[in-house]
């Protein structure tokens, strides 16, 4: 998806290790947004940032922690990685009071064994 | 939660028809949005109404919302085997920034 990308797009990984998964944008927007989306619940916002260190917790946080030391650049980390956060992992960002919508990344799938 | 609610989970339509979908949402909105996933893909933003508008119209998509019902509707008239995907709502709950999706509603067009 123009100007939004994640890294990796596929990873499988053992329980119990760490995982970080990368946004990147080059729209310089301010407000990025991670979600996961899972058969049944649709997606479901994890953390967001709404400026360079200043992020916050969405409706599903425990268990993840996120960073943005750049404007351009929002990491999602899963601390010990466990079955239940095998999921569809998806970046969003958007201008201010999101006037024009997000703009979503073209997701990261992942599977914990 | 303040995630909208999809209705129908799922429809089948052919080719030319027309398809609506429905949202609902429990909490006062400043803005709703539309999206759609076409399969394994991220989603793409369709069309976005304010709480003060009740109509919107952007190609062949019509966008309605009643506030006082805390309900949107999504119709795609015309329709074409290009619009199967998976439609979704996403609401703000006045939080601004902050949008919480429904589950969806998987439309398939047959040709």
């Amino acid at each position: 998806d123009a100007g939004i990308t994640q890294s990796p797009r596929h990873k499988v990984t053992e329980t119990g290790t760490p995982v970080t998964l990368r946004c990147h944008q080059t729209e310089n927007h301010r407000y990025m947004y991670w979600y996961r989306q899972d058969p049944g619940h649709g997606l479901r916002l994890i953390h967001y940032s709404y400026g360079v260190k200043d992020t916050d917790k969405g409706e599903v946080s425990d268990g993840y922690s996120v960073s943005r030391s750049k404007t351009e650049d929002f990491l999602l980390t899963l601390e010990s990685a466990t079955s239940s956060q095998t999921s569809v992992y998806f970046c969003a960002i958007s201008a201010p009071a999101a006037t024009y919508g997000y703009t979503f990344g073209s997701g990261t799938r992942l599977t914990v064994v | 939660s303040q995630q909208g609610e999809e209705d129908p989970q799922a429809l089948s339509i052919q080719e030319g028809e027309n398809a609506t979908m429905n949202c609902s949402y429990k909490t006062s909105i400043n803005n709703l949005q539309w999206y759609r996933q076409n399969s394994g893909r991220g989603l793409v933003h369709l069309i976005l109404i304010r709480s003060n508008e009740r109509e919107k119209h952007s190609g062949r998509l019509r966008v309605t919302l009643d506030t006082s019902k805390k309900s949107s509707s999504l119709l795609i008239t015309a329709s074409r085997a290009a619009d199967t995907a998976s439609y979704f709502c996403a609401t703000d709950g006045q939080g601004g920034n902050q949008f919480y999706f429904g589950t969806g509603t998987s439309l398939t067009v047959i040709p």
